[in-house]
């Protein structure tokens, strides 16, 4: 089946240094892509959206880049913090309200 | 606004026993979705609603598990009788129509243990 999932399960940075977490999506009729960011005891949290007519799109330290030709979405978060340790989701809409959800990457940011 | 308020944050039960829920979503969310989460499983869509009606609920795992929506303001997910499995923490999220395209709004969620 059509399923959105991550490469790398867990994701270790120094603080300061650039983040990159990965997803892959296999239905090249999704048209919308968010990224939610999880801390410990709390729900997923908006982070970044893009559309499939974009390949980039920037906000505050977070870029997500879009490579439709491979079916991949990337988040870059620049100079890690401490406090961007957590679990970072993926999700893909294909057209419908609903967005599927990728299983997740911890990241966690050593001081 | 409060953002999306769940209660209770944490419910210890043993099996057998009814367990409810409780969501309150964002005022002007015509949306409102409820979710599990377990470390298998990840993300699991159970139901959702639009303007109060459940629209989906092939998410449910069986008929132990029921959902309601009253009014707008109030949304209840029940499991009787509860069991060991259905230990996960459970996410309502709300969104409205026009901005699907800016995500949902969670919860901080129910975390359930059923001993």
């Amino acid at each position: 089946g059509e399923s959105v999932g991550l490469h790398l399960p867990t994701l270790s940075v120094q603080e300061g240094d650039n983040s990159i977490i990965n997803c892959a999506y296999s239905n090249s009729a999704s048209d919308y892509f968010i990224w939610y960011k999880q801390e410990s005891g709390k729900g997923p949290q908006f982070i970044i959206d893009i559309r499939s007519n974009m390949d980039k799109r920037q906000g505050q330290r977070v870029t997500v880049l879009l490579n439709k030709t491979v079916k991949h979405l990337s988040l870059q978060i620049a100079a890690t913090q401490p406090g961007d340790s957590a679990v970072y989701f993926c999700a893909e809409n294909r057209g419908s309200y609903i967005p599927t959800f990728g299983r997740g990457t911890s990241l966690i940011v050593h001081p | 606004d409060a953002g999306v308020i769940q209660s209770p944050r944490h419910e210890v039960t043993e099996m057998g026993q009814e367990v409810t829920l409780r969501c309150k979503p964002i005022s002007g969310h015509d949306y409102l979705f409820w979710y599990r989460q377990t470390m298998m499983r990840g993300l699991e869509l159970l139901i959702y609603f639009n303007n109060n009606v459940p629209i989906d609920d092939s998410g449910m795992p069986e008929d132990r598990f029921s959902a309601k929506m009253p009014n707008a303001s109030f949304s209840t997910l029940k499991i009787q009788p509860s069991e060991p499995r259905d230990s996960a923490v459970y996410f309502c999220a709300s969104s409205s129509g026009d901005s699907y395209l800016g995500g949902y709004t969670f919860g901080s969620g129910t975390r359930l243990t059923v001993v």
